[in-house]
């Protein structure tokens, strides 16, 4: 099976400007969940999306946002950028249901950088 | 959320036995624990879970205190591959979410 993956690996954006960022779950797994990783907060979870419905929300701005489409592809938007958004952003998928003990599939990030 | 303490750093030397604590003294009765690690350069990924009983698989073993309250994830014979910042995190049965809640980990230093 293939991992998951994610599109773009590298991202240069200057402030104010705005980026979508796309993660493709492991096939057959509906739960995608992003979070955004940095030297100083560490990883810190963003959203869960699961069969196309936010089901959790971490503690971010309003100007991050995510959507989670039928295929169960996810992508997240960051509007008006600002310079501490910088980072290394991860996606994870699992399969959505049953115990919550199942572990979470990482991609290998999307490094964002802003200038 | 219940919260988990770990050591900033810890180092072994390769093909010795690796002992990381995780001191969880707040963990509900419906929390499991979970390990995941960080490779440099690559997302996080599952090494092992459990909730009362000691656990093992191909990659590490878990040993969990009787009263749950703190947790030792085992590495048996420590690679250069393993080098990486390994994170202990609490995950409630009850959460149907799939949210991790990381701390900052223990990054683990192998000597050759």
């Amino acid at each position: 099976k293939a991992g998951v993956t994610q599109t773009p690996r590298y991202l240069i954006k200057t402030r104010g400007q705005q980026v979508t960022l796309s993660c493709s779950p492991i096939s057959g797994h509906r739960s995608v969940s992003w979070y955004q990783q940095t030297p100083g907060q560490g990883l810190q979870f963003l959203f869960e999306y699961f069969s196309e419905t936010q089901r959790n929300k971490g503690n971010f701005p309003g100007r991050f946002s995510g959507r989670q489409f039928s295929n169960s592809r996810s992508e997240m938007n960051v509007s008006t950028l600002e310079l501490g958004d910088s980072a290394l952003y991860l996606c994870a998928s699992s399969p959505g249901q049953g115990a919550s003990y199942n572990e979470q599939f990482f991609g290998p990030g999307t490094r964002l950088t802003v200038l | 959320d219940a919260k988990t303490t770990q050591p900033n750093s810890m180092e072994s030397n390769e093909e010795e036995p690796v002992h990381l604590p995780c001191n969880h003294s707040t963990i509900s009765g419906t929390d499991y624990i979970h390990w995941y690690r960080q490779l440099p350069s690559q997302g996080p990924e599952y090494v092992i879970h459990g909730l009362t009983s000691n656990v093992n698989n191909r990659m590490a073993s878990l040993a969990i205190a009787e009263d749950r309250k703190s947790s030792t994830l085992i590495l048996h014979r420590a690679t250069l591959r393993d080098a990486a910042v390994y994170y202990c995190i609490l995950r409630d049965v009850a959460d149907s979410s799939y949210k991790l809640i990381f701390g900052s980990g223990t990054r683990l230093l192998v000597r050759p």
